[in-house]
């Protein structure tokens, strides 16, 4: 199985701030890495997909980049709705597995 | 608007089996992969299970290989997952979400608890 690893497991930010999560896979997956934003109690909210295509409707402050097996989420000018866990998920080879989250909270 | 709504959860004995139901509505579920993702209390999320547009293509994660079994209804428009031989580790919120653009997660249910317990 691909393991994913998520750094960091969890940092204290800013509104303002600029974050990067990054997340690196145990093999390569190419392009095939999706984001993913979830809120206590809520289900996870796509963010990105295929490593840097922004889901219909998100903010173009989330980006995302990489290929093989190191990826980075980046968001800027963090905004207080989006203190949350982000997931990144590989997509490439089965089972599908995904990160151990990273925690952002409010500095 | 789309909307995925699972049910079926709820407390079982430790050996135990639930169907679990997710109904979609609001887009061509004939067109999309479907997965089974779950997260134990207080944990990340784990994918479950895939099943392609007509049926005939499954993947399972190991952990639940040989218990669980995906299944779908296109002209109910629904999604099932059949869990059989319950243990306390498969306590958890199940969601249902969709493959959309070929990636799993455009859409997302807003889940089912599943309690195994004595």
């Amino acid at each position: 199985d691909i393991q994913m690893t998520q750094s960091p497991s969890s940092l204290s930010a800013s509104v303002g701030d600029r974050v990067t999560i990054t997340c690196r896979a145990s093999q390569g997956i190419r392009s095939h890495l999706g984001w993913f934003q979830q809120k206590p109690g809520k289900a996870p909210k796509r963010l990105i997909y295929a490593a840097s295509s922004l889901q219909s409707g998100v903010p173009s402050r989330f980006s995302g980049s990489g290929s093989g097996t190191e990826f980075t989420l980046t968001i800027s000018n963090l905004q207080p709705e989006d203190f949350a866990t982000y997931y990144c998920l590989q997509h490439n080879n089965y089972p599908l597995t995904f990160g151990g989250g990273t925690k952002v909270e409010i500095k | 608007e789309v909307q995925l709504v699972e049910s079926g959860g709820g407390l079982v004995q430790p050996g135990g089996s639930l169907r679990l139901s997710c109904a979609v509505s609001g887009f061509t579920f004939t067109q999309y992969w479907m997965s089974w993702v779950r997260q134990a209390p207080g944990k990340g999320l784990e994918w479950l299970a895939n099943i392609k547009q007509d049926g005939s293509e499954k993947h399972y994660v190991d952990s639940v290989k040989g218990r669980f079994t995906i299944s779908r209804d296109n002209a109910k428009n629904s999604l099932y997952l059949q869990m059989d031989s319950l243990r306390a580790e498969d306590t958890a919120i199940y969601y249902c979400a969709s493959h959309t653009n070929d990636y799993l997660g455009g859409f997302w249910g807003q889940g089912t608890k599943v309690t195994v317990s004595s």
